[in-house]
């Protein structure tokens, strides 16, 4: 069965720290990971990765890949306390594209001013 | 707005009662999902859509569960005899399925179901 894990399941930092958040994932037949961000409302798209070693970027937030050991890690830096949200890790493990996600649990991130 | 949307976005409903939930997707999106997500868990798979036809229900779709979306556009979810373990919030997703790329699924703000 595919499945998604993420770890920590909830982290408490202050603000201007920089947080490292973990995904690993066992699947058949694995296509992209993607990052979330979910607030009090619907998940909303961070990143979608299909390459291992390519670092995708976007202001204080990067993740990367690494398909050899099955994982992916979503970095913050320099946390604000709007960073606060759950962070969610999902593959696509269909291999034929546009298929339902699998998710992990998330990482409820906590940063306190 | 542009975005996904769901319609209730809170319904509280009676053991026994049937409820029907709504999604309109992207207007270009021919793929629809839907998921469930209970406290602490992340989204689970339940059903989901190409245009008009239903691709895969989940095992987690009992009989009582039934999707439809009729003219390829909005969907329809419909829970019958709701049971307290129904509870839960329900995101439509969709996306824009085109061969040889990727594309990534945008959420709705979800409808959050409880059953007393």
């Amino acid at each position: 069965e595919d499945k998604v894990v993420q770890s920590p399941l909830s982290l408490v930092v202050h603000e201007g720290d920089t947080v490292t958040l973990n995904c690993s994932y066992e699947v058949t037949n694995f296509r992209s990971l993607l990052w979330y961000k979910q607030e009090k409302k619907a998940p909303t798209f961070l990143f979608m990765l299909t390459s291992s070693g390519i670092e995708k970027k976007s202001g204080r937030l990067s993740s990367i890949l690494d398909k050899k050991e099955l994982f992916s890690i979503l970095n913050i830096t320099a946390t604000q306390t709007g960073d606060s949200a759950v962070y969610l890790c999902a593959v696509e493990a269909r291999g034929s594209g546009n298929t339902p996600l699998v998710f992990g649990k998330g990482t409820r991130l906590s940063v306190i001013a | 707005d542009t975005g996904v949307s769901q319609d209730p976005r809170h319904k509280i409903t009676k053991r026994g009662q049937n409820v029907t939930f709504r999604c309109d997707p992207i207007s270009e999106h021919n793929r629809l999902y839907w998921y469930r997500q209970t406290l602490g868990q992340g989204p689970e798979f339940l059903t989901y859509f190409q245009n008009e036809a239903q691709l895969e229900k989940s095992r987690l779709l009992s009989d009582r569960f039934s999707a439809e979306r009729p003219k390829g556009s909005f969907s329809t979810l419909e829970i019958q005899r709701t049971e307290q373990g129904d509870s839960a919030m329900y995101l439509c997703a969709s996306s824009l399925a085109r061969a040889s790329s990727y594309n990534e699924q945008f959420f709705g703000p979800g409808t959050r179901l409880t059953v007393l």
